[in-house]
């Protein structure tokens, strides 16, 4: 019920492009999802995150798209760089007051060849 | 804007010895703030988390403790180290809003 399920867990894409990234998740109690960078030796970054009253949601070349009914997200990376080249790790939490309390994929170390 | 430092950033220590990890966030009041750990080559898991000063809520048993003494400031500590416990310590905050990590302690108990 507190597991969220990452993949694939290696993904190699060419320069320009796209980069998707799948997490299923079971606990229904859960209404916030981030996505988080992390380069080798750093902390992880947020990058884009969702609730679940919307489907879709895009930063720049990040998107995430969110199907509740399957319970499942998506985190889509459009024209891919070299420099997106870390590990993603899809989370999820439940509750306003502790977005912080999150349940982390296993992470997806993505490699963009130039 | 908030930011929020993590110290040492690498760290050796024999087995048996005691362990002090310290964080502070600088720049916001009253966070929830995280205690995680990466295994290597693994996502991260929840260890520790505080809603408030002298308010700790343990995630997983193990060997490990967390202290809160000040609003912005958390304390991970160990009276002994046991190998089980190398990895990478992550400590995080939240205000209503995601979560923002430092930038971890490397651990190695040797």
């Amino acid at each position: 019920q507190q597991q969220v399920k990452q993949s694939p867990q290696s993904l190699i894409v060419q320069k320009g492009g796209i980069s998707i990234i799948n997490c299923a998740y079971e606990n229904t109690a859960f209404d916030y999802f981030p996505w988080y960078q992390q380069f080798p030796g750093k902390g992880p970054a947020l990058l884009i995150a969702i609730r679940p009253d919307v489907s879709e949601k895009k930063e720049g070349r990040f998107t995430i798209s969110f199907n509740k009914s399957a319970k499942q997200f998506s985190l889509h990376i459009m024209d891919s760089q070299p420099g997106d080249s870390a590990t993603y790790f899809c989370a999820a939490s439940r509750g306003s007051s502790n977005t912080g309390k999150l349940i982390f994929g296993q992470g997806t170390t993505l490699q963009v060849k130039p | 804007s908030q930011t929020i430092h993590q110290w040492p950033a690498t760290l050796v220590q024999p087995v048996g010895s005691p362990l002090s990890l310290e964080c502070t966030v600088e720049g916001t009041s009253n966070p929830n703030l995280y205690w995680y750990r990466q295994a290597a080559g693994r996502g991260l898991q929840l260890l520790f988390y505080s809603v408030g000063i002298g308010q700790i809520s343990s995630e997983v048993p193990q060997n490990l403790s967390a202290s809160r003494p000040q609003d912005r400031q958390f304390i991970l500590s160990s009276k002994k180290l046991l190998l089980s416990d190398s990895g990478f310590y992550l400590c995080a905050w939240s205000v209503l809003t995601s979560a923002f990590f430092g930038q971890g302690t490397r651990l190695t108990v040797v």
